[in-house]
Parts: C-alpha cells; sequence; structure tokens
C-alpha cells in the first residue's frame, strides 16, 4: 500500500525557516517524481514545487522560488520542502504527492502538514 | 499564465446528476484531471486524462473534454459524494494549474 506521510508543520513566526519532510512506503520512491502542492484551508489547490526520481531535477512555482528548496533523500524514502523567510501568506496545509508517472498529476497525496505563520 | 475556473458551488439531489464544469482556454486541447476532497481528508484521483476512472472510482463518475470546457459527472449522486472537486492540468507556462474547486452539495 502506497503511504505518503508528512510532517514538520507548526507555528512559525514571519521570517523564520521550516523544514517538512514526506515518509514514503509501499513502492520505490526513486523511480518517481514527487510533488509538493499547498492549500489555504477553505480554498483550492496550488502547486508548489516538484523533483525528479535522483533528485537532479527541480522546478518550482514563481510565487515560491529563491524561498523554496524541495529536496529528497533515496535512501531514507523521504522527500523534503525547505521554506525560508516565511511570510503570512505561506499558511497552508502542504501536502506532499507522487506524480503518475512524470506525467503532471497525482495519484497519491499525503494527509498534509499546516504550516501557520503568525507572530 | 494558464487559468482554470470553476463553479464555486454546485447542489444536486441524492440519486440525480451531478455536472462539474472546468473552463479554461482550448482546454480541450489539455488532458485533464480531477480530484475529490472530503471534509476534513486530503484529495484522491478521480479522473485522469480527461475521462479515464481512477482505481476503485465507481462508474457513477466520467468525465469529458472539448473546446474551452471540461465536465465531471456523476451520476445516481449519492450522500458519500459530498465533496470539493478540483479540476488539473499541465500546461507549459504554467506548470501544473487547479482550478479553484467547486463544493458538491447533496441536499
Amino acid at each position: 500500500e502506497v503511504q505518503l506521510v508528512e510532517s514538520g508543520g507548526g507555528l512559525v513566526q514571519p521570517g523564520g525557516s521550516v523544514r517538512l519532510s514526506c515518509a514514503t512506503s509501499g513502492f520505490t520512491f526513486s523511480n518517481y517524481w514527487m510533488h509538493w502542492v499547498r492549500q489555504v484551508p477553505g480554498k483550492g489547490l496550488v502547486w508548489v514545487s516538484r523533483i525528479n526520481g535522483d533528485g537532479s531535477s527541480t522546478t518550482y512555482a514563481d510565487s515560491v522560488k529563491g524561498r523554496f528548496a524541495i529536496s529528497r533523500d533515496n535512501a531514507k524514502n523521504t522527500l523534503y520542502l525547505q521554506i525560508n523567510s516565511l511570510r503570512a501568506e505561506d499558511t497552508a496545509i502542504y501536502y506532499c504527492a507522487r506524480d503518475r508517472s512524470s506525467t503532471w498529476y497525482v495519484d497519491y497525496w499525503g494527509q498534509g502538514t499546516l504550516v501557520t505563520v503568525s507572530s | 499564465s494558464y487559468v482554470l475556473t470553476q463553479p464555486p458551488s454546485v447542489s444536486v439531489a441524492p440519486g440525480k446528476t451531478a455536472e462539474i464544469t472546468c473552463e479554461g482556454n482550448s482546454i480541450g486541447t489539455k488532458s485533464v484531471h480531477w480530484y475529490q476532497q472530503r471534509p476534513g481528508q486530503a484529495p484522491v484521483l478521480v479522473i485522469h486524462h480527461d475521462d479515464d476512472r481512477s482505481s476503485g472510482i465507481p462508474e457513477r463518475f466520467s468525465g469529458s473534454n472539448s473546446g474551452n470546457t471540461a465536465t465531471l459527472t456523476i451520476s445516481r449522486v449519492e450522500a458519500g459524494d459530498e465533496a470539493d472537486y478540483h479540476c488539473q492540468v499541465w500546461d507549459s507556462r504554467s506548470d501544473m494549474v487547479f482550478g479553484g474547486g467547486t463544493k458538491l452539495t447533496v441536499l
């Protein structure tokens, strides 16, 4: 069974940093592109970033370029998202998601981790 | 940037048919994917590539895509179908794009 479990969210001060993790199981992690997608509670889904199987290729939404960094550790089957210079508008649920064979849609989602940026 | 527009809400009586639209410029030339998100839960893929049902999704769910509108159709609606539904495409300039989501209410 494919499982994606995010962690690392919480209350963070503006200007601070946070690293989100997504532990995966049930599939060969290194064979898949992975994404981070965020959602302000009650609003729509917004794609944030993706990374290829060996970590050599990354892409970001324009709104997060320069502040967000996606990475992965295939030995640990874990995906990461480093978020720096946090702003109030980064407050959202962050979902880890598996891409369906590099076709740019998601076949499995994690349950999400909430990041709240507030002083 | 590429924009997908969904109605904020759709209401339907049990047993009837619900249609949720997703509008975008020449969306018929793109592959559209649909996700169901029940309250407090993560999204679940229901339809991919316009009209292919994901594994385990009932036949009551179907999709179509032509011109500037893609449509998710849910036949014989049940109370358990009440959820938010999100459409998504990939665009060469905007990358992965989601619609704003539609809340389906079963009356």
